[in-house]
């Protein structure tokens, strides 16, 4: 079964409102991290989810646009707020597990109209 | 920012031919990761090597390090068809988050 489930797997959106993403792990981790993938790039890291404390997020990216909420050790949201075209995007929720292995969920891959 | 950047950006080989990627990074890491994403899914991690670590085996797939000229290279033997996909570096520096590479789309043909 999988370690990370990503909801929704796909959607279309119209621009001007907001999505929120949800990740669910199958057992409990300190660390949630949430990626980026824009369209033929790679990845990079929005912020990190922290249960307990605010998310810290990574240059460019602010908590009005990308709130996170980490209620518990194995769930994580991360809603992507008054969207645009250039939000169009897939977006990765990623752990780390005993071992220091990283598992990446498949991802929710945003179109935004 | 980008810390891994790969070459070649694309690369194309007939089916049997070894494919070789390269990574190259800037800062200290703890260890490096290849990731394979095949188009429209998620990732798939490959192989991890460690910072004290030179080469690792993983089936068809060979990695390197060298962290006196910050790099690593991939290689995959005998390609398939299947092997098609985009390839990423990515490394970690001890706070657990990866800082990805821009990938090598790969195309093998048969």
């Amino acid at each position: 079964s999988a370690v990370i489930s990503q909801k929704p797997s796909r959607d279309i959106c119209q621009r001007g409102t907001s999505l929120t993403i949800q990740c669910q792990v199958d057992s409990q981790v300190t660390m949630m991290f949430w990626y980026r993938q824009q369209p033929g790039q790679s990845l990079t890291l929005i912020a990190t989810a922290n249960q307990g404390s605010e998310a810290t997020y990574e240059s460019g990216f602010v908590i009005d646009k990308f709130p996170i909420s980490r209620p518990n050790l194995t769930f994580s949201t991360l809603t992507v707020s008054n969207m645009s075209p250039e939000d169009s995007s897939i977006y990765l929720c990623s752990v780390v597990k005993t071992g220091n292995t990283i598992y990446f969920g498949e991802g929710s891959w945003l179109t935004v109209v | 920012s980008q810390q891994g950047e790969e070459d070649p950006q694309a690369l194309s080989i007939q089916e049997g031919e070894n494919a070789t990627m390269n990574c190259s990074y800037k800062t200290s890491i703890n260890n490096l990761q290849w990731y394979r994403q095949n188009s429209g899914r998620g990732l798939v991690h490959l192989i991890l090597i460690r910072s004290n670590e030179r080469e690792k085996h993983s089936g068809r797939l060979r990695v390197t390090l060298d962290t006196s000229k910050k790099s690593s290279s991939l290689l995959i033997t005998a390609s398939r068809a299947a092997d098609t996909a985009s390839y990423f570096c990515a490394t970690e520096s001890g706070s657990e988050k990866l800082v990805f590479g821009k990938g090598t789309k790969l195309t093998v043909n048969p």
